[in-house]
């Protein structure tokens, strides 16, 4: 079985500091990773994708996540936060092969944004 | 761009009634995924659906069901209502059979038990 893990349930970053949210995943076989983004009372929305190919993937609004098997790890990075980057990031995985495709996600990581 | 639309966005019911939550892939999507977010919890996959036949089960109770019509919009059916049934319900489409193709997710119905 699947399992995703995010350290931290909760990241406090300066606006315009480095944003690091990290992301480890448990599977036989390297799962597709992805990463979702969820602000307050609304759905969520998928960031980047990893699913083959170039190992470092480029998302919208500036976000990035490397692939890294011998690390088992899917690490969400942007440069410099904004403020609108307040929300909680969900890291998921997706069973590769097979004919299922169910999310399953982490427990999610509260990024604060301070001015 | 047409984005998945669900209805009511709120529902409040007493212990033991009964709910119905709809959900109206995007066009041309034939992939349906119901998941349960808990407060403060992540999401849970509950069940999906590809054109009309169940593809996946995950933790749905026995007190919920679920079909896909052939306008290949979905509803989900909660019977015998539960407190821990309090909780946001997302359902996402995507295009084609299930792959790791994006699932678009709509904005959720918040399910109220009291």
């Amino acid at each position: 079985a699947q399992s995703v893990t995010q350290l931290g349930s909760h990241v406090s970053v300066s606006e315009g500091a480095l944003v690091l949210l990290r992301c480890n995943y448990s599977s036989s076989v390297p799962p597709y990773l992805f990463w979702y983004v969820q602000y307050p009372n609304q759905g969520l929305q998928l960031l980047l994708k990893y699913t083959t190919g170039a190992t470092l993937v480029k998302g919208i609004n500036g976000f990035e996540a490397e692939f890294k098997k011998s690390e088992t790890s899917f690490h969400l990075t942007k440069p410099s936060a904004h403020m609108s980057d307040a929300a909680e990031y969900f890291c998921a995985v997706s069973p590769r092969g097979g004919s299922n495709y169910k999310l399953t996600f982490g427990k999610g990581t509260l990024l604060t944004v301070n001015p | 761009a047409a984005g998945v639309i669900q209805s009511p966005r709120h529902l409040i019911k007493e212990k033991r009634e009964t709910a119905t939550l709809k959900c109206y892939p995007i066009p041309r999507h034939d992939t349906v995924y119901w998941y349960q977010q808990g407060p403060g919890q992540d999401p849970q996959f509950l069940i999906s659906f590809y054109e009309k036949m169940q593809s996946d089960k995950g933790s749905i109770p026995d007190r919920f069901s679920a079909q896909q019509f052939s306008d290949y919009h979905s509803e989900l059916n909660m019977s015998s209502l539960e407190l821990g049934d309090s909780a946001l319900y997302f359902c996402a489409s995507s295009p084609g059979p299930p792959s790791y193709n994006e699932q678009f997710f709509g904005p959720g119905t918040r399910l109220t038990v009291l």
